[in-house]
This record gives C-alpha cells, structure tokens and sequence, in this order.
C-alpha cells in the first residue's frame, strides 16, 4: 500500500542554519511526492514536487527536497531558516496513477528560534 | 484568481443541528476534495470529486455525513445530526486532473459542535 512517513513531529533549528525536514515513502511504482505548509489558521500550500528527472527539486521561498530513491525518502531543506518558516510541513504521495488522491503524513511542526 | 473559496469560515452549532459546509474551486478545475484536520487524526480526506462525480468516498466518517457536487463552481458538505466529535477544520482543495497536479487548498472552516 501507498504510504508516508514523517519520523519528526517537531524540528527545532536556529535562524540562519540549515534546515531538514524528513519524508520517507512506500510506493509500487514511480512516486509522484508534494511537500506543503501549514501556516496557523491557513489552508495548506504547495511548495514543490518530484514527478521525474531531476532529483533535487526546487520550490517556494527557497525550499529544495532532494529525491533518493535507493533510500525512499524526499526530505525538505532550505540552506538558511528564518523565523517565518516557523510552520507545520506536510509530505503527501499520489495513492495510485489513475487517481488524484494524495496521501499525506501526520506533519513536522518547524520551530526556527531567533 | 482568488483562490478556493470557503464559507463560512467559522461555524459554531449545537449537537443535533443540520450544519452545510460550502467551497467554490478554483475555475477551470475538475477535482474537488474534502479533507478534516484534528490534533488527534490529523489530515483526512473525507471524498473527492472528479468532473462532479465522486470518485472516492471510503474516507466519509458515517451516513450522517454527505457531499454533493451539483456542478463545477460548487461543492456542500453536509452534516446532519451534528456531534461534538465533528468538531474540526473542513479544508476544500481543488486541482486540475492528474496526479501530477497539485492540489490548492481553502482557507477551511472552523466548525464547533456543542
């Protein structure tokens, strides 16, 4: 079955360092993977995804998620945090290919301290 | 665009009561989707519609839950008899078709049963 995973339910990290948020997924098939942001009282939105090609993938605000797939993850990085990326992220999978459903994971609470 | 529409943003009812949830998508989109967010349960998808016809309802919690989209600029969901334990944020989100297509997400509805 299609699935994700989010080991991290909080990542914690200074302004200015570097920035890893986890996914790992279990597909049969080619994997179409999306990370979105959860702003407080804010709808989700999309920062990028990996459909095919290149493995590192550039999206919104200066998010990169790099595809491995010897490893079945799709982690989320920025090189530097700010405070505003403080948010809750969400990695989400296609469930199959003749279907729009997305399946997400249970979310990493970001926290960026000045 | 101005983006998936959600009304009302707040809903605050009593047990027993009739409460509709209502989105407007994103013109020119053909899949609808209903999600639920709670601390507990996190992100789950309730139904999704492609071209206005329901393509996937396993997520709909009990027949006391229904969803109709009588065409392609509107979508209800409905609750009725509302309980305490459907209190949550309702998301709408609306996506071109193909799984290769983001989805775009409302701003939600906070709605609180008593």
């Amino acid at each position: 079955a299609q699935s994700v995973a989010q080991p991290e339910d909080q990542v914690n990290v200074a302004e200015g360092n570097p920035l890893t948020v986890k996914c790992t997924y279990s597909v049969s098939g080619n994997p179409y993977l999306f990370w979105y942001v959860q702003y407080p009282n804010r709808g989700l939105q999309f920062l990028l995804k990996y459909i095919t090609g290149d493995n590192l993938v550039k999206g919104s605000y200066g998010f990169e998620a790099e595809f491995n797939k010897s490893q079945t993850s799709f982690h989320l990085k920025k090189p530097s945090a700010l405070v505003s990326d403080s948010a809750l992220y969400f990695c989400a999978v296609r469930w199959l290919y003749n279907t729009d459903k997305l399946i997400f994971g249970t979310g990493t609470r970001l926290q960026v301290f000045p | 665009d101005a983006g998936v529409i959600q009304s009302p943003r707040h809903e605050v009812t009593e047990m027993g009561q009739e409460v509709t949830l209502r989105c407007k998508p994103i013109s020119g989109h053909n899949s609808l989707f209903w999600y639920r967010q709670t601390m507990m349960r996190g992100l789950e998808l309730l139904i999704y519609f492609n071209n206005n016809v329901p393509i996937d309802d396993s997520g709909m919690p009990e027949d006391r839950f229904s969803a109709k989209m009588p065409n392609a600029s509107f979508s209800t969901l409905k609750i009725q008899p509302s309980e305490p334990r459907d209190s949550a944020v309702y998301f709408c989100a609306s996506s071109l078709e193909g799984g290769a297509s983001q989805q775009y997400f409302g701003p939600g509805t906070r709605l609180t049963v008593t």
